[in-house]
């Protein structure tokens, strides 16, 4: 199974703060790297899919980058909803795994 | 609207059985890839099983031999039978259409499964 590793696991920021978390593959998954949120007692909601493309209805502020094994999901400008837990998940071989998730509290 | 609504969660003894559903509306089970994730209380997000709209279907290790994807195209509706319940199973279960075996787009609200003696 590929192990996908999040990094920080939670983290504090303000709100305007440029926020970055990292994804790393115990090997490629080539661009089936999604990213999701997930807000207390909800479901899970994709923001990004195919390591860059902004799910419609997401805001521009959510942003993803990278390439092969590494990425990063960035909100330019921290808002207050935006305080929620963030999973990747890779769709390039089953079982398609996903991260521990990082939790970020808004300061 | 797109809806997708699981039912069937409970308390059951180790050992036991369970039947979860997930009614759609809005899309047709038959057309998409459904899949199941799970997330154990306080935990992660684990992938459990997916079923192709041609029929075929995979399994996370961990629940292989023991559950079971289907599905009623009559009733529109996707089902994870769930047989030999382990205390490591409990979970809100989730389905999710799996947009073109890719990312997941369309998530129900879940369902808790409760294993316990």
């Amino acid at each position: 199974d590929i192990q996908m590793t999040q990094s920080p696991s939670s983290l504090s920021a303000s709100v305007g703060d440029r926020v970055t978390i990292a994804c790393r593959a115990s090997q490629s998954v080539r661009t089936y790297l999604n990213w999701y949120q997930q807000k207390p007692g909800r479901a899970p909601k994709v923001l990004i899919h195919d390591i860059s493309s902004l799910q419609s209805g997401v805001p521009s502020r959510f942003s993803g980058s990278g390439s092969g094994a590494d990425f990063t999901l960035t909100i330019s400008s921290l808002q207050p909803e935006d305080s929620a837990t963030y999973y990747c998940q890779q769709s390039y071989s089953r079982p398609y795994t996903f991260g521990r998730g990082t939790k970020l509290e808004i300061k | 609207e797109v809806q997708l609504v699981e039912s069937g969660g409970d308390l059951v003894q180790p050992g036991g059985s369970l039947r979860l559903s997930c009614a759609a509306s809005g899309l047709i089970v038959s057309n998409n890839y459904m899949t199941w994730i799970r997330q154990a209380p306080g935990k992660g997000l684990e992938w459990v099983s997916v079923m192709h709209a041609g029929g075929d279907t995979y399994y996370a290790d961990s629940v292989k031999g023991r559950f079971t994807i289907s599905r009623d195209n009559s009733a529109n509706t996707l089902f994870l039978q769930m047989n030999s319940l382990r205390a490591e199973d409990t979970a809100v279960y989730y389905c999710a259409r799996d947009q073109r075996g890719d990312y997941l787009d369309v998530w129900g609200r879940g369902t808790l499964v409760t294993v316990s003696s």
